[in-house]
């Protein structure tokens, strides 16, 4: 089955520029999907089709994508950040794949 | 406002059967596509199925693992969307959100959620 992969973890200090990566095989043919997801709550997209911002989220979060990788940076992550990030795609049969999340520290 | 409220979640047996919902408004459910994602207790978000719109064929795709056992349905008139679930087993157990599809054929994501029905298979 396809997987999309993500690191476990990161963790940055406030202030500094986080970096959460998912690799996956239909990436450079595929738009790649970013959410975050709060303790206790359900999840809010946060990128979509690859760079674009949803309204109402805050312009330090960006994403793009490089053959098999993409990638959501927070540009001067705050403490309000702290969250864990999912990358999601479709695959080639039309099904929807997750990665298995980043939680990213943010202290 | 887009809202999606999931209802019908419970703890059910092994092998018995649970009939979730999802009651939408705020936009036009008839023309839009609609999924099911579920997250187990501590663990990531599972993509568990979706239906298309009758206009796009009313088509349904499901995960490997509950293809056969979940079967999605939706009621265009009173804008709500149904997951029937049948033959649970423990590794069901999980939170299970409604969402709104956007984007096209074959590279579609989920733009609103709802905030999820608990589902506890349990003996």
């Amino acid at each position: 089955s396809y997987e999309l992969t993500q690191p476990p973890s990161v963790s940055v200090s406030p202030g500094q520029t986080a970096r959460i990566t998912c690799s996956g095989d239909t990436l450079p043919k595929k738009f790649g999907y970013w959410y975050q997801q709060k303790s206790g709550q359900a999840p809010v997209l946060v990128i979509y089709e690859d760079s674009k911002r949803p309204s109402g989220i805050p312009e330090r979060f960006s994403g793009s994508s490089s053959g098999t990788m993409a990638t959501l940076t927070i540009s001067g992550a705050q403490v309000e950040d702290e969250a864990a990030y999912y990358c999601y795609s479709a695959d080639n049969s039309g099904r929807g794949v997750f990665g298995g999340g980043t939680k990213l520290t943010v202290l | 406002e887009v809202q999606l409220v999931e209802s019908g979640g419970g703890l059910v047996k092994p092998g018995g059967s649970l009939r979730l919902s999802c009651a939408a408004s705020g936009f036009t459910f008839s023309n839009a596509w609609m999924s099911w994602v579920r997250q187990a207790p501590g663990k990531g978000l599972e993509w568990v199925g979706h239906i298309k719109s009758k206009t796009d064929g009313g088509t349904k795709d499901y995960a490997a693992p509950v293809k056969d056992r979940f079967f999605i349905s939706r009621d265009d008139l009173q804008s709500t969307l149904f997951l029937q679930m049948n033959s649970l087993k423990t590794e069901d157990t999980a939170m299970y959100f409604c969402t709104r599809d956007s984007g096209i054929d074959g590279d579609f994501y989920s733009d609103y959620w709802g905030q999820g029905t608990l589902v506890t298979v349990s003996s």
